[in-house]
């Protein structure tokens, strides 16, 4: 099993679409959570920060369920210019060997 | 304010040649990383330095070598390059452990061992 996992998608929505991607975890220990964007053969970008309480960034929200491992990601309004992959990436402690990057979830925003 | 940067972008190599990739961060940050991006894998963690001097294994080091001899220069050496090293490999630094702060990537250098 993944330490992290995504549903590769294709996610194929039409513009002005609200598109939700989930990551699940396997690790309890896990204490960091992010998303980061990866535009079409670009490097990874950081999106948001995920926070126990949850948080959001104009359109984007994100949600943490620590009880279920798993990790949501909501998108409200899509603009084609959201078309991208979108990575999980989750963290059992600050140490660079503890991240894990999930292989992501791909997102096409339609006309 | 160049952020990070990788050299070279594309290179094609025949088994058994050897090469090195070069990252450069003009943000002063302490930690460095290399990492493979393969289809269906996400990226993986080959090497990391948490400050000049310094390096670290991390999840496939293996076939793979790295140095940090200035802060600001993260080098990837393939010894013997091998079919399965085919690959995009990302540079990141960050300024402390990447649990708790942003990485900030480099452009990729997309290499093909025949």
């Amino acid at each position: 099993r993944k330490e992290v996992e995504q549903d590769p998608g294709p996610f194929n929505v039409p513009e002005g679409a609200t598109v939700a991607f989930n990551c699940t975890y396997s690790n309890s220990a896990s204490q960091s959570f992010f998303w980061y964007r990866q535009d079409c053969r670009k490097e990874p970008k950081l999106l948001m920060s995920v926070y126990s309480s949850g948080n959001e960034d104009g359109r984007f929200t994100a949600q943490l369920n620590r009880a279920s491992q798993y990790i949501s990601l909501l998108i409200r309004d899509s603009k084609l210019s959201d078309s991208a992959t979108y990575l999980c990436v989750v963290t059992v402690s600050g140490s660079a060997r503890q991240l894990t990057f999930g292989s992501g979830t791909q997102l096409t925003v339609l006309p | 304010n160049a952020g990070v940067t990788q050299t070279p972008k594309f290179r094609v190599l025949k088994t058994g040649q050897s090469m090195t990739l070069l990252c450069a961060q003009d943000m002063n940050h302490e930690y460095m990383y290399w990492y493979r991006q393969d289809p269906g894998m996400g990226l993986r963690l080959i090497h990391y330095s948490v400050g000049e001097g310094t390096t670290a294994k991390g999840e496939v080091p293996d076939g793979y070598n790295v140095s940090r001899l200035k802060k600001q220069n993260f080098l990837l050496g393939l010894e013997s390059a091998a079919p399965s090293q085919t690959s995009v490999y990302f540079c990141a630094s960050s300024p402390r452990g990447a649990g708790y702060y942003e990485q900030y990537f480099g452009p990729g250098t997309r290499l093909t061992v025949t």
